[in-house]
């Protein structure tokens, strides 16, 4: 079935740094890429939409400087935290979309320090 | 816009004993439904999902849900809980046409299974 790989599945850094995260499709071609963000015990909040060679599609709300998102390949969406801050810990979930649907990745905790 | 209820923070129920977790979702116009588990610090898992067709859909682990139009709901049921069936469920909603669309969620269930 489609696979999804994400990583790194946790990071710390320190306030101020940037942090890269990945999605990878191993076995489809994913035309569209969805990046969310989960707070603690709650849902999950959609914060930008990729299409592969174009410019991503930001929700209200959401920073696109400092969530800078590349959908350089049909295989690989990043998600790059720049500046990071305390307040953006949080966990990371990536979505690919081929033909078998939506396909989550397993998450990133990000932690800043 | 389309929007997910999801009635139940949490469930508690006893191994063996079945179990419902009950989704409401709103929508103008057709959509995709999707119920989803999360274990903890893990991403997520699709336990099934409705596109079209049959209300009745079985999923994996021995989940189903049931897709009903005129009340608006998709809960998911089992039979028959297992303590390995505790985690977080949530509910999912996306536009039923025009290609693979954001996916809305419901703020979760999370279903503790006591032994």
């Amino acid at each position: 079935g489609a696979v999804v790989s994400q990583h790194p599945s946790r990071v710390i850094c320190k306030s101020g740094t940037s942090v890269k995260i990945e999605c990878r499709s191993l076995d489809f071609q994913a035309t569209t890429m969805f990046w969310y963000r989960q707070f603690p015990k709650q849902s999950l909040m959609l914060m930008a939409t990729s299409n592969e060679g174009s410019k991503a599609t930001y929700e209200q709300g959401v920073e696109k400087d400092k969530f800078l998102i590349n959908h350089a390949s049909l295989t690989l969406s990043t998600l790059t935290v720049t500046s990071a801050h305390p307040e953006d810990s949080s966990f990371y979930i990536c979505s690919a979309t081929g033909t078998g649907g939506y396909t989550f990745g397993s998450g990133t905790r990000l932690t800043v320090v | 816009a389309q929007s997910v209820t999801q009635l139940d923070s949490q469930v508690p129920v006893f191994e063996e004993a079945p179990v419902e977790l009950r989704c409401n979702y709103s929508s103008s116009v057709s959509v995709y439904l999707f119920w989803y588990v999360q274990y903890p610090n893990q991403g997520l898992q699709l336990l099934l999902k409705y596109l079209s067709g049959s209300t009745l859909v079985k999923g994996i682990n021995g989940f189903e849900a049931e897709f009903n139009k005129s009340q608006t709901s998709f809960h998911l049921r089992k039979p028959s809980v297992h303590i390995s069936d505790t985690a977080e469920y949530f509910c999912a909603v996306s536009l039923g046409s025009g290609g693979y669309q954001k996916v809305t969620f419901g703020i979760g269930t999370k279903l503790q299974v006591i032994p």
